[in-house]
């Protein structure tokens, strides 16, 4: 049963860089036909998609935050990042790393980590 | 972007009823080269993530009752669960993978009555 789970600080300080690793088990990464994304959903709201990434390289990021956001892939390690830089208040949310299939639904879930932007 | 506006925001429904949840796109999310709407539904338990209930708008996920079941083309699309059940408590979103800018619905709130 492939597994993702979220790995980071849950506290960052206003104007710096939230790190965020999701480690898949029990499936590989490195599938040629399944994207790996970030989705958060700050508390009490909706569900809002980050970046989405292949483990080929190609990255896909949602406009609103393009510029302060990355996504990574190590599939040596089964793992894939997420950087977001110049955090603000409104950043705070729990944050999930979910499976896409091809690109389309999110298939799997990972639990979800809080991240919370405070001084 | 692609705009999915869901309603109700929230509704309360008796057991054993019918619970019916729309979601309407600002644009068609229907692929004409292969004529499948590219609209999934979730569910969202409180402190849980979401989980894929159906997608292609109308295909349920594996291991997923029956009682829920998705509809509609286009534009506009509908979730319905019938005899609701207790444990389908829960916050339902929509989503569109049309656009790879992915999108999901503002959610709706489903109670018992």
């Amino acid at each position: 049963q492939l597994q993702l789970q979220e790995s980071g600080p849950g506290l960052v300080k206003p104007s710096e860089t939230l790190s965020l690793t999701c480690s898949v088990s029990g499936g590989s990464i490195s599938s040629s036909n399944h994207y790996w994304g970030w989705i958060r959903q700050p508390p009490g709201k909706g569900l809002e998609w980050i970046a989405t990434i292949h483990y080929g390289g190609n990255t896909y990021y949602n406009p609103s935050l393009r510029g302060r956001v990355t996504i990574s892939v190590d599939s040596s390690k089964g793992q894939f990042s997420l950087q977001v830089t110049s955090v603000a208040a409104a950043d705070t949310a729990t944050y999930y790393c979910a499976r896409h299939l091809g690109r389309q639904w999110f298939d799997y879930w990972g639990q979800g980590t809080l991240v919370t932007i405070s001084s | 972007d692609i705009v999915l506006t869901q309603s109700p925001d929230s509704l309360a429904v008796s057991l054993g009823e019918r619970a019916t949840i729309n979601c309407k796109s600002s644009q068609s999310v229907l692929y004409s080269s292969n004529n499948r709407n590219y609209l999934a539904w979730y569910q969202q338990k409180p402190g849980q993530p979401p989980k894929l209930l159906i997608y292609r708008a109308s295909t349920r996920e594996s291991g997923v009752p029956d009682r829920f079941s998705g509809s509609g083309s286009g534009t506009d699309f509908t979730l319905t669960i019938s005899n609701l059940q207790a444990e389908d408590v829960a916050v339902y979103y929509c989503q569109q993978y049309y656009d790879t800018f992915y999108t999901f619905g503002q959610g709706t709130k489903l109670e018992i009555k």
